[in-house]
């Protein structure tokens, strides 16, 4: 069974600039999460959704940072204009259901560095 | 709010050592707890989880109880292997269906 994917995976831009990564979860996986990962620290939700449509999107900076799902199947989160503390492994993972007992599966991330 | 707190590292030991690595967590309600696994060069894989109190997850001769009473998720191994060098991170999934990640502990295991 093919993993999750994501791409690009490493991308370096200046700041004030605009990035978009892309995600494609496992087939049939109805749930996706984007994390952000700055280093050091472990991953952060960004937002979540069930199919299409957003669950959470609380943490955010929805000023922006901003994420689509328009099909219910692969994923695109962009940032707009890009700040230095932007800089990290932005995370992609999947999972059946939402639920604690469905395993998330993570893909390999994209780095991006803001100079 | 929820929140995880873990041993900070990194940890070095020899192999065939005993590990432990110490995870607390605040939460309202009950949480689900994990715990998670990043080797170099990979991403994130599920190493085990726990659902409910008492719980105790285990794989690869990992394991960790679910201790309501003192918060805890420690993870612990018998004998580890230079193969179980990686970064592991504790995490916990609230009432709200957020997942909250520790800032993880990088093991290595020299021969």
């Amino acid at each position: 069974e093919a993993g999750v994917a994501q791409s690009p995976r490493y991308k370096i831009i200046e700041k004030r600039q605009s990035v978009a990564f892309w995600c494609n979860p496992i087939s049939g996986h109805a749930t996706l999460y984007w994390y952000q990962q700055i280093l050091g620290q472990g991953p952060k939700l960004l937002i979540q959704f069930q199919n299409n449509g957003v669950v959470d999107d609380s943490q955010l900076p929805k000023d922006r940072f901003s994420a689509e799902r328009l099909k219910g199947v692969d994923s695109t989160l962009k940032i707009q204009p890009a700040k230095l503390e932007d800089s990290a492994v932005y995370l992609c993972a999947s999972s059946f259901q939402a639920s604690s007992y469905n395993e998330q599966f993570f893909g390999p991330g994209t780095r991006l560095t803001v100079l | 709010g929820d929140s995880v707190t873990q041993m900070e590292g990194p940890v070095t030991l020899s192999e065939e050592a005993f590990l432990t690595i110490n995870c607390t967590y605040t939460a309202t309600g009950y949480p689900s707890l994990f715990w998670y696994v990043q080797y170099p060069g990979e991403g994130l894989q599920l190493l085990l989880k726990a659902t409910k109190a008492d719980d105790k997850g285990s794989n690869k001769g990992f394991e960790a109880t679910y201790r309501k009473e003192t918060t805890s998720f420690h993870l612990e191994k018998g004998s580890v292997q230079v193969s179980d060098s990686a970064v592991y991170f504790c995490a916990l999934k609230g009432t709200g269906n957020q997942f909250y990640f520790g800032t993880g502990t990088s093991l290595t295991v020299i021969p």
